[in-house]
Parts: C-alpha cells; structure tokens; sequence
C-alpha cells in the first residue's frame, strides 16, 4: 500500500510562530504536493515538486516556503505563521507520467490563534 | 492550463445513476483525465482514469468524447456512503518534468434517501 503520511494531524501555532508541516511517501514518487483547503474554495495548490531540491510555486504561495531535501520528504514552512492561514493542509505525491494517481495523507488541521 | 469546469453541487436519490461532467477545453495532446472523491475530513482518493472513449472499473465509469473536450463520470446506483465531492483533474506538464496536479472546486454530491 501506498502511504502518504502528515506528522500532524491537528496543529495549534501562535501567530508569527514558524510552522513545519511534514509530509513523507513511501513509494519513491517524484512528485509531491501541498495543497491547503478551505470551504468554498476547492483545493488550492501551494507547491509542489519533482525532484530533490526542485520545487516550483502553485497557485497560492504567498506566505509559505517548502523544502525537499530528501526524495520521499517535503515539508511546508510558514515562516511567520497567520490567522488567515487557518485552513486544512493536504499533502499528496505522484510519479511522473500522464498516467497516474495522486495519493494524499490524511491531512492537517491548521489552526493559528 | 488546462483548467476543468464542473458543477457546484448535485441532489441525487439512492438507487439512482448519477452523471457529473466536466469540461476541460484546453486539454493538452498527453494529458489524461482523472476523477477523485473526497469525504469531509479526508484527503482525495483517485476514483478513475482515462484518455479516451469508455474507462469501468468497480465503482464507476468514465465516457470521454473524441474531441476530449469534457468527460463524464458516471456513478451507478448510489448510495448515502456515495455522498462526497468528486473532482475532474487533468494533469498537466509544466516543463523540465515537473508535473503539475491542479484541482478546480469540485461538485458536490448529495445523495437523498
């Protein structure tokens, strides 16, 4: 079985606190994802990454940063984290290729106060 | 980009067929199409895939006409365990190999006693 594992599952940070949020794949996939959803809004694409040390931004990566250090670990940095980044986080990889399937973690619920 | 429209929410009765369609007018020449589910609180799982004319699997079907223009999901005899929102994703490459996964806001399925 595939696993997509979140270090968290529930999270609380302060705001201006920098935030990791951990996402590790067990299937060699070289692309990963992080993606943040909110109600009404669908899933939104933050970063993602197709290799080691390689990352390009999604649609919303204003107030994040990642890091892919290893090839089955990307994490998701808040530098200094906001209420207005209260949202869940999805995590999710995939191979390369036209055909194939994403596979995301469980998710992580983000709350900044 | 191949950017994917699809409707807000649909109202079903059990025992029902159900067909949500998405369009995707800039799909590329290699991109397939591929549908997701997601339940509140989880992260999306792949439902199905394909390129062109008919996908089955045991759960659904996937109709996409040779333009490739939209697709159609097709949800035989649902379900209230069917109620989720259903994804259309079409994949796309965003050079130097990178792949990027974009997801639009989905279609909400209700399924009604």
């Amino acid at each position: 079985d595939v696993k997509v594992t979140q270090s968290s599952r529930y999270l609380v940070k302060r705001t201006g606190e920098k935030v990791f949020l951990e996402c590790v794949q067990d299937m060699d996939h070289e692309n990963m994802f992080w993606y943040r959803q909110d109600p009404g809004l669908g899933l939104r694409l933050i970063y993602f990454s197709y290799d080691v040390k390689m990352k390009e931004k999604g649609d919303i990566p204003e107030g994040y940063s990642v890091s892919r250090e290893k090839k089955e670990r990307f994490s998701l940095i808040l530098e200094s984290a906001s209420t207005n980044q209260t949202s869940m986080y999805l995590c999710a990889s995939t191979l390369t290729g036209g055909r194939t399937e994403a596979f995301f973690g469980q998710g992580t619920r983000l709350t900044v106060v | 980009l191949a950017k994917t429209t699809q409707p807000i929410s649909m109202d079903s009765y059990e025992g029902q067929e159900v067909n949500i369609t998405c369009s995707h007018n800039n799909i590329a020449t290699n991109d397939y199409i591929t549908w997701y589910q997601q339940f509140p609180s989880q992260g999306p799982r792949f439902i199905i895939q394909g390129y062109k004319t008919k996908v089955t699997n045991e759960v659904a079907s996937l109709f996409i006409p040779a333009d490739r223009k939209s697709s159609t999901l097709s949800l035989p005899r649902v379900s209230l365990s069917d109620t989720a929102v259903y994804y259309c994703l079409v994949g796309l490459n965003s050079g130097a190999g990178s792949y990027q996964l974009t997801f639009g806001k989905g279609t909400k399925l209700s399924v009604i006693p």
